[in-house]
């Protein structure tokens, strides 16, 4: 059983065009997170709910807007894709109030041609 | 606001040598440090947690540890081997450092 699963794997569209990643935990966590992997690897982090409440919003274009339908799932909505969109899109989560432990899903390697 | 630095960025060592990555971080403030390591292509596989009342974590052949007071923690990776090349992340309260990546030759 998978415990942080993203869904595609793999998405390429052309510029303009909106898309949306989703995100599932089985662990029983509440608190989930979507992050961002450019081109250099770097991982930086974009949003965290908790209890489908936004906790964290760094700085991110509002063509970006999370959705948290329920404590298991996040999904990331993208709009009027960009060149520079393209990355790898990770979905994590952990326990609130425990060690906080981040588990990642495999990512969503994002192409906007 | 948190910054979180690794030194080196690349690592090349032969089979069987002891190595350390480093990770320091400007706000000392923390709740726990996480490792993860990285393979291409692939997502973050958890390696070790450190709580900030804790000084190290071991599993197997990786040690890490934590000094607060200094910014810094270690990941300690006895003999290693070709299996252990991947990308070495480190986390503090949700920011990354840039990663090491370590090369491991037969």
């Amino acid at each position: 059983d998978t415990a942080v699963s993203q869904t595609p794997k793999y998405l390429v569209t052309q510029m303009g065009n909106d898309k949306s990643i989703k995100c599932e935990q089985n662990l029983g966590h509440d608190t989930m997170y979507w992050y961002k992997q450019d081109s250099k690897k770097f991982l930086k982090i974009m949003f965290s709910y908790n209890n489908k409440e936004l906790i964290i919003n760094e700085t991110v274009p509002n063509r970006f807007s999370p959705k948290s339908p329920d404590k298991a799932h996040l999904n990331l909505h993208i709009n009027s894709l960009e060149l520079g969109d393209s990355a790898v899109y990770f979905c994590a989560s952990s326990l609130s109030g425990q060690n906080e432990k981040l588990f990642f899903g495999s990512g969503t390697q994002l192409s906007v041609l | 606001k948190q910054e979180v630095t690794q030194i080196p960025a690349a690592l090349s060592v032969p089979e069987g040598e002891n190595l350390v990555l480093n990770c320091s971080f400007t706000d000392s403030a923390i709740y726990n440090l996480q490792w993860f390591r990285q393979d291409p292509g692939k997502g973050l596989t958890s390696l070790l947690l450190i709580q900030s009342s804790q000084r190290e974590q071991t599993s197997g052949r990786l040690n890490a540890s934590l000094d607060k007071s200094s910014g810094r923690s270690t990941l300690y990776i006895a003999a290693s081997q070709p299996g252990d090349s991947a990308t070495y992340l480190c986390a503090v309260r949700l920011i990354f450092g840039q990663g090491t990546e370590l090369s491991v030759k037969p």
